[in-house]
């Protein structure tokens, strides 16, 4: 089965931690993006990659970091800079930036 | 900017009753739109989309049409179940964009929708 695999589902950490949310996806989509969802505020983007080793900011890129060494995985991590990282956390690709996004389940972040 | 405005929620309705959620939008060059829903803890799925004026998108008996003139992508359904309860999602994405907006997807706030037996 084709798709996007997000892990865990569920993720606690205490502040002050760094922490790294996995995304991988055997669609063979060139573009992947990572987005934020709070309560009420829709989904905001964080970072997106139309291509492998390269990426560009989104809107609310502060305190995330991501790499894209590989085509088929985008891993996003929340540093401690990040002064709110609660929050339900997706992962999308798309065949390229002009085509419709497909989301990943998601991983709930839950910073104490 | 681009931007998406939907209908504010909650919606709550019965079942077999008919369902509008609408959307408008807001974009420079000529966006594709895009319904996705989400169930409860779960990620967001594609319902349906339409990339240019006047193509209708339908999806699981769900409807929606490009009208260029009034900027606008209403979500429309005959008949909901109570399987149809759900966050729904209006967003577009401007391929004309570019920089860092290429590919860019912007999002309604949703609106949840609840259906009662």
């Amino acid at each position: 089965d084709g798709g996007i695999t997000q892990s865990p589902k569920y993720l606690f950490r205490k502040e002050g931690q760094n922490v790294t949310l996995s995304c991988e996806q055997n669609l063979n989509h060139d573009a992947m993006y990572w987005y934020r969802q709070d309560p009420g505020q829709g989904l905001r983007l964080i970072y997106y990659s139309q291509i492998v080793n390269d990426f560009q900011k989104g809107d609310i890129a502060e305190g995330y970091s991501v790499s894209r060494e590989k085509k088929e995985s985008f891993p996003l991590t929340v540093t401690s800079a990040q002064k709110n990282p609660t929050a339900f956390y997706l992962c999308a690709s798309s065949m390229d930036s002009a085509y419709e996004q497909y989301f990943g389940p998601g991983t709930r972040l839950t910073v104490t | 900017g681009d931007s998406v405005t939907q209908m504010e929620g909650p919606v709550t309705l019965s079942e077999e009753a008919f369902l509008t959620i609408n959307c408008t939008y807001t974009a420079t060059g000529y966006p594709s739109l895009f319904w996705y829903v989400q169930y409860p803890g779960e990620g967001l799925q594609l319902l349906l989309k339409a990339t240019k004026a006047d193509d209708k998108g339908s999806n699981k008996g769900f409807e929606a049409t490009y009208r260029k003139e009034t900027t606008s992508f209403h979500l429309e359904k005959g008949s909901v179940q109570v399987s149809d309860s759900a966050v729904y999602f209006c967003a577009l994405s401007d391929p004309n964009a570019g920089g860092t907006s290429y590919g860019k997807l912007t999002f309604g706030q949703g609106t949840i929708l609840t259906v009662h037996p």
